[in-house]
C-alpha cells in the first residue's frame, strides 16, 4: 500500500459544485494532517491543517477518519480560481516526516 | 514581508558544473528545508535544519551539500551536476515542527541539467 493514495482525477466541475475528494494513508502512527494546494507549475500553499477529527474554513471542510486511515476534503461552491491540485500531507510521527503524495487535479470550469 | 525567497527562478547548468541556489526568509523561522520535485512527482525532502549550524539529510540527499550558517539562510549546492538532478527546488520554512505548523514555500528554482 501507498504510503499516501488519492485520486490523480482530473475533477472536471462547474462553478458553484461541490466536491470532494479522498485520500488514504498507510501509517497508523500519523498524528497530523495537511491539505496544500498547489497551482500548475507553482509552490505548494497550506490550505488547511487537521489535527483531530476534522476542521472547516468557510467553503472547505476536512474529515479525518484515524480507524480507517482516511481523510477527505469537501469544497462547497466552487470557485474558478479553486482550479488547482490538492495534496493530502500526512505526518508521520514514528518516522518525522511529511508524505507528499501526487496530489487530486481540479478544473472549475465556468 | 517577503516570506521565502529563492534564487535564481530558473538555471541550465552543464553536465559537470556546480551551483548554489540560494534560499533566505525573513519571518525568523527555525526549521527550513529544501525539497525538490520531479514532473509529475511528488515533493521529496532533499536536506533540512532545525535551526543555525544543524543541518539533517533527507530522502534523497545523495548530490547535494546544505549549511546553515545564520537563521535566516538555507543554501543548496550541488555538486558535479548530472542529469537526474533537473527539477523544479523547493526551500520552505516553518516557525515550528513540521508536524505542528505551516510550510511556507519560495517560488522554486526550475533547473535544468544536459
Amino acid at each position: 500500500r501507498k504510503e499516501v493514495e488519492q485520486d490523480p482525477g482530473p475533477f472536471n466541475v462547474p462553478e458553484g459544485a461541490t466536491v470532494a475528494f479522498n485520500c488514504t494513508y498507510s501509517n497508523s502512527a500519523s498524528q497530523s494532517f495537511f491539505w496544500y494546494r498547489q497551482d500548475c507549475r507553482k509552490e505548494p500553499k497550506l490550505l488547511m491543517s487537521v489535527y483531530s477529527s476534522g476542521n472547516e474554513d468557510g467553503r472547505f471542510t476536512a474529515q479525518l477518519n484515524r480507524a480507517s486511515q482516511y481523510i477527505s476534503l469537501l469544497i462547497r461552491d466552487s470557485k474558478l480560481s479553486d482550479s488547482a491540485t490538492y495534496l493530502c500531507v500526512p505526518y508521520a510521527g514514528n518516522n518525522r516526516k511529511l508524505i507528499w503524495g501526487l496530489g487530486t487535479s481540479l478544473a472549475v470550469n465556468p | 514581508n517577503a516570506g521565502v525567497t529563492q534564487t535564481p527562478k530558473f538555471r541550465i547548468l552543464k553536465i559537470g558544473q556546480s551551483m548554489t541556489l540560494q534560499c533566505t526568509q525573513d519571518m525568523n523561522h527555525n526549521y527550513m528545508y529544501w525539497y525538490r520535485q520531479d514532473p509529475g512527482m511528488g515533493l521529496k525532502l532533499i536536506y533540512y535544519s532545525v535551526g543555525a549550524g544543524i543541518t539533517d539529510k533527507g530522502e534523497v540527499p545523495n548530490g547535494y551539500n546544505v549549511s546553515r550558517s545564520t537563521t535566516e539562510d538555507f543554501p543548496l549546492r550541488l555538486e558535479l551536476a548530472a542529469p537526474s538532478q533537473t527539477s523544479v527546488y523547493f526551500c520552505a520554512s516553518s516557525w515550528d515542527s513540521w508536524d505542528n505548523s505551516p510550510l511556507h514555500f519560495g517560488n522554486g528554482t526550475r533547473l535544468t541539467v544536459t
